[in-house]
């Protein structure tokens, strides 16, 4: 089945302590993308990658991480965690269509996160 | 920078009825228009995607259309259904084709 698959999908942490959110998808997608979820600022594009080894920052980057060292993976790194980085967090990846535009996004599932 | 708002920001329906949600963008140089159903504490399922060279597009009881020229685009849903309840989310790709940018969503409530 094609999917964008993250880990975990619920966290808690205490401020300070390193965390790893891991995506994967299985479409061979060239594009993938990180949003968060606030209420009231709907979804915010944290970090996106068109290629591997290839990563941009998006819209709010500060205070995460990211790599792309296989096609199907892309991280999310929060290096220390804060209370204000509390959010549901979403992976997305997408396909290049031939005249270089991307095609439709496919969504993981989300991983909602909270640090005290 | 590239905002999308979203139109109204929540509404109630019959079952039955038909419905437009609005989106607009303030730069009319997209490369495409994806439209979205998220259910609460979901993740988003694609409904429609409009590429900036088309017009509109459609799926079932669903159309969406696009006039970029005046940086709109809408979500037509017939014969509103109590399972068609969730929040739309529309979102351009914005004119460097990086960066997609999402509105806030509308909050649809289609009651039996």
């Amino acid at each position: 089945e094609a999917q964008v698959t993250q880990n975990p999908r619920y966290l808690i942490t205490v401020t300070g302590k390193k965390l790893t959110v891991t995506c994967s998808q299985n479409m061979n997608h060239e594009y993938m993308s990180w949003y968060r979820q606030d209420p009231g600022l709907g979804l915010r594009q944290i970090y996106y990658s068109m290629n591997v080894e290839v990563t941009d920052k998006g819209d709010v980057p500060e205070g995460y991480k990211v790599s792309r060292k296989e096609k199907r993976n892309f991280p999310l790194i929060l290096e220390s965690p804060s209370p204000n980085q509390t959010s549901l967090y979403f992976c997305a990846s997408s396909p290049r269509l031939a005249g270089g535009s991307w095609y439709e996004q496919y969504f993981g599932p989300g991983t909602r996160l909270t640090v005290t | 920078k590239q905002e999308v708002t979203q139109i109204p920001a929540a509404l109630s329906v019959p079952e039955g009825e038909n419905l437009v949600l609005n989106c607009s963008f303030t730069d009319s140089a997209i490369y495409n228009l994806q439209w979205f159903r998220q259910d609460p504490g979901k993740g988003l399922t694609s409904l429609l995607l409009i590429q900036s060279s088309q017009r509109e597009q459609t799926s079932g009881r669903l159309n969406a259309s696009l006039d970029k020229s005046s940086g709109r685009s809408t979500l037509y849903i017939a014969a509103s259904q109590p399972g068609d309840s969730a929040t739309y989310l529309c979102a351009v790709l914005d004119n460097y084709g990086q960066n997609f940018v999402f509105g806030p969503g509308t909050r649809l409530s289609a009651l039996p």
